[in-house]
């Protein structure tokens, strides 16, 4: 299966905002409601920001927002701060028991 | 707290095997699948395959099937990752993830493996 695709990059001032689109399929992100987004800092372990489209786990700020619309998920971060810069996955389901990973979009906080 | 604790890094020659562990606690293990992700030098994530603890009934991703092998020992929590016939492309961290929601959730913190002659 391709990997899913995202822009390489994407920036936004402090306290603005800054989407990320991932695209797909139909027989991924078009095709399920499991939809994941992670953030991941240098050297680091990723972490889940999003999960099942628009979920946030306890922990993650309401600033960090998932949609979808068709074959295209979104991650909005709102109100970005400095420590938002990292660079962002998204991950979908792609058939029974098989997923598949965004190729990855870099958010620089100017 | 869920917590994933990985084997320690490895250097392996082209041709090799590698083993990674991956000790879960914090959960009940049987309870939700382990997938396995490997991230290349500079490069982005790459899903490898998934296991069910509960089952053993594992799904590989089509370019490591025939050359990786998942497993879990639940008396000890505990996934492992073998890949074999090692490749200096496979050089890479690997990390293991339980499911939130299908998808990987929680990260084991990485284990570096170093392929070289």
């Amino acid at each position: 299966q391709s990997a899913l695709t995202q822009p390489p990059s994407a920036s936004g001032s402090p306290g603005q905002s800054v989407t990320i689109s991932c695209t797909g399929t139909s027989n991924d992100v078009g095709g399920y409601t499991y939809v994941s987004w992670y953030q991941q800092h240098p050297g680091k372990a990723p972490k889940v920001v999003i999960y099942e489209v628009t979920n946030r786990p306890s922990g993650v700020p309401d600033r960090f927002f998932g949609s979808k619309s068709g074959n295209t998920a979104f991650l909005t971060v709102s109100g970005l701060q400095a420590e938002d810069e990292a660079d962002y996955y998204c991950s979908s389901n792609a058939g029974i028991n098989t997923f598949v990973f965004g190729t990855g979009t870099k958010v620089t906080v100017l | 707290q869920v917590q994933l604790v990985q084997s320690g890094a490895e250097v392996k020659k082209p041709g090799a095997s590698v083993k990674v562990s991956c000790k879960a606690s914090g959960y009940t293990f049987t309870s939700y699948g382990i997938h396995w992700v490997r991230q290349a030098p500079g490069q982005g994530l790459e899903w490898m395959g998934w296991i069910s603890p509960y089952s053993g009934n594992t799904n590989y991703a089509q370019n490591f099937q025939g050359r990786v092998t998942m497993t879990t020992d639940t008396s000890t929590s505990t996934a492992y990752m073998d890949l074999r016939s090692l490749r200096s492309d496979d050089a890479a961290v690997y990390y293991c993830a339980r499911d939130l929601g299908l998808l990987p959730g929680y990260w084991g913190q990485g284990t570096l493996v170093t392929v070289s002659s």
